[in-house]
């Protein structure tokens, strides 16, 4: 089973600057056929599901503002959020979709500081 | 517009069973795959099933294998998760989720309790 481990487990940055979450996968996301990376990432709000910002590791899911981007390759990826706003305060998960059972990060939690 | 919605949720009692049921609508449903994610009180996202678009191929997280049961019904546009022999661990809001391999779209979730 593949396991992800995101780092930090929580953050806080001040309004405007940016925000960086890492994820980490115990083996290759990669898959050689397609050179896709089966990694996704989602924000989780209280009271409300989770949303989808970031699949393939950095194709922005429609209506997402382009202040989240998603990076990386094989083992390790990132999400950015480069200026920060006040709405973006949730809980952010990254994903592996490339075996079952399909996996996600322990979740990390941004506050504004 | 894409609509997943859930039901069947409430107490049950450790050892029980509960059936639940999502009703997807706005999207062809007989398309895609589709999953069961839950989260426990003030803990993280759990995947804990899915299956695919004609119902003919299933997965399961190891802790519920052999006691939870995904299923579908095309013609209806509802997914189904038939959770049998019910732990207190398991107490959680279980969402319903439509899949183009990442997790797409999201039901509001429906709360399972399971408590004596």
């Amino acid at each position: 089973d593949i396991v992800m481990t995101q780092s930090p487990d929580s953050l806080a940055v001040s309004l405007g600057e940016r925000a960086t979450i890492n994820c980490k996968s115990s083996q290759s996301v990669l898959y050689s056929s397609n050179n896709k990376n089966y990694l996704a990432w989602y924000q989780h709000k209280p009271g409300q599901p989770p949303k989808l910002l970031i699949y393939w590791a950095s194709t922005r899911e429609s209506g997402v503002p382009d202040r989240f981007s998603g990076s990386g390759s094989g083992t390790d990826f990132t999400l950015t959020i480069s200026s920060l706003q006040a709405e973006d305060v949730a809980v952010y998960y990254c994903q592996q979709y490339y075996s079952t059972p399909y996996s996600f990060g322990q979740g990390t939690k941004l506050e504004i500081k | 517009e894409v609509q997943l919605v859930e039901s069947g949720g409430g107490l049950v009692q450790p050892g029980g069973s509960l059936r639940l049921s999502c009703a997807a609508s706005g999207f062809t449903f007989s398309s895609y795959w589709m999953h069961w994610v839950r989260q426990a009180p003030g803990k993280g996202l759990v995947w804990v099933s899915r299956i695919n678009n004609d119902g003919t191929s299933t997965s399961y997280a190891d802790s519920v294998k052999g006691r939870f049961t995904i299923s579908r019904d095309n013609a209806k546009n509802t997914l189904y998760l038939q959770m049998n022999s019910l732990r207190a661990e398991e107490t959680a809001v279980y969402y319903c989720v439509s899949s183009h391999g990442y997790l797409a779209q999201w039901g509001q979730g429906t709360l399972v309790t399971v408590s004596s």
